[in-house]
């Protein structure tokens, strides 16, 4: 168990609509990836957060946004759903300021979009 | 100059054996290499890193090569097990920062 929780794990939803991702960081954490990974894909850089600011943005989509709140909680919001929009949402989360650097995965949030 | 090249795609390795992922980058200014494993429906997790002062470092069966002239690094799997089969990814990160994922290498490793 990595200590991050995501919700839900598994959505399924119809093209047009709208999706709330979200992810609670390991205690203490202030870090927080979004990474998307479709299918036979690697992980593509979505946004990260650091104690609530936005730190750096990677392929992340107009109609995604993401924020960060002040109890380090994460959501990622998907707007107007396409069938390609389908793929495993993962958040990482870290604390910096470690020795390591090492990202600490959720187990993901499955989005089907029919 | 923040992508991270991976290869292979796809590695088929008897039991036993040894597996070899090799990972390049460009950006200079990355300060750390993890490699990540992660099995199907779970999320990656860290397996091995290594920091570029260093040309080696092993844990176990696993072992990263760093090459810093090249901008190269290596992940070897010795003794390849079945448990082992899974999907590897290499990394590179500046502290602080993002964290650039290579696309991923998915290890077979059979009877």
């Amino acid at each position: 168990d990595s200590g991050v929780t995501q919700t839900p794990k598994h959505l399924i939803t119809a093209t047009g609509q709208r999706v709330t991702l979200r992810c609670s960081p390991r205690s203490g954490d202030l870090s927080v990836y979004w990474y998307q990974q479709s299918l036979d894909q690697g992980l593509q850089f979505l946004i990260q957060y650091y104690n609530g600011e936005e730190r750096a943005k990677g392929n992340i989509l107009e109609r995604f946004s993401a924020q960060q709140f002040p109890d380090l909680h994460s959501e990622l919001n998907l707007s107007s759903l396409e069938l390609g929009d389908s793929a495993l949402y993962f958040c990482a989360s870290t604390s910096w300021g470690g020795p390591t650097g090492e990202l600490f995965f959720g187990e993901g949030s499955r989005l089907t979009v029919l | 100059q923040q992508q991270v090249k991976q290869s292979p795609q796809s590695l088929i390795v008897q039991k036993g054996g040894i597996s070899i992922i090799n990972c390049a980058y460009e950006n200079t200014a990355f300060d750390y290499f993890p490699w990540y494993q992660q099995f199907p429906g779970k999320g990656p997790a860290l397996l091995i890193a290594i920091r570029p002062d260093v040309s080696e470092k092993k844990e176990g069966r696993f072992t990263i090569s760093f090459n810093k002239s090249a901008k190269q690094f290596s992940l070897h799997i010795m003794d390849s097990q079945p448990g082992d089969s899974a999907t590897y990814f290499c990394a590179a990160q500046t502290s602080y920062d993002k964290v650039i994922f290579g696309p991923g290498t998915s290890l077979s490793v059979i009877p």
